[in-house]
């Protein structure tokens, strides 16, 4: 069975860097044609797509273009994670992050994390 | 960017009801590359639908997708009452990937 975790600071300050890595267990993420995904929701609203990684030695990305001048997406196949950052954070950034299987649509997810932005 | 709208956005039902919820594109979905999730409080969305009509491993029966072009359903026939939560639409024809803004099915 696929599971996937999230981890990660709580509390950022802002214009700080939100770190945020996914563990995925009952499956490799080097194994398959498998994309990774990371998705957020503000409280109390909709989902937000931010973007994929498929693994390869360089990690293939595509982030949503809202954000990409913010964001960066890695793979560490070692640990079987996956990770994201988003630089210069801010009070709308405050979200659930979620990580998630598929560049399509997407099949397993993990918990959520809910990521605060203040000082 | 493919905008989704979905409509109602909230249902008051019973227990044993029949409920369609609508998801109309801004434009036409090739492929039929859409899929429904629900998502109750505090939990992520589960998959319950992807290529508009094609039901996700373990989802019951009563749930079922339709739709092609702009406009896509998604249909409980019968409510059971795990089934209140909120609904998403989401496309996959490009990206960015886009979720509509979800309708609330809760207990009347």
């Amino acid at each position: 069975q696929v599971q996937l975790q999230e981890s990660g600071p709580g509390l950022v300050k802002p214009s700080q860097t939100l770190s945020l890595t996914c563990t995925v267990s009952g499956a490799s993420i080097s194994g398959g044609a498998y994309y990774w995904s990371w998705i957020r929701q503000h409280p109390g609203r909709g989902l937000e797509w931010l973007g994929h990684i498929y693994y390869t030695d360089s990690g293939s990305t595509y982030y949503n273009p809202s954000l990409q001048s913010r964001l960066t997406m890695s793979v560490d196949t070692s640990k079987n994670q996956f990770s994201l950052k988003l630089s210069s954070v801010t009070a709308a950034d405050t979200a659930v992050y979620y990580c998630a299987r598929g560049a399509y649509y997407f099949e397993y997810w993990g918990q959520g994390t809910l990521v605060t932005v203040s000082s | 960017e493919v905008v989704l709208t979905q409509s109602p956005g909230t249902l008051s039902l019973s227990p044993g009801e029949r409920v369609t919820l609508s998801c109309r594109a801004s434009q036409s979905i090739s492929n039929n590359y859409l899929a429904w999730y629900q998502q109750k409080r505090g939990q992520a969305p589960r998959l319950l639908v992807y290529g508009a009509s094609s039901r996700a491993t373990g989802i019951p029966d009563r749930f079922s997708g339709s739709g092609s072009g702009t406009d896509f359903t998604l249909t409980i026939s019968r409510l059971e009452p795990e089934d209140f939560a909120m609904y998403y639409c989401q496309q996959y024809v490009s990206s960015p990937r886009t979720f509509g803004q979800g309708t609330k099915v809760e207990i009347k």
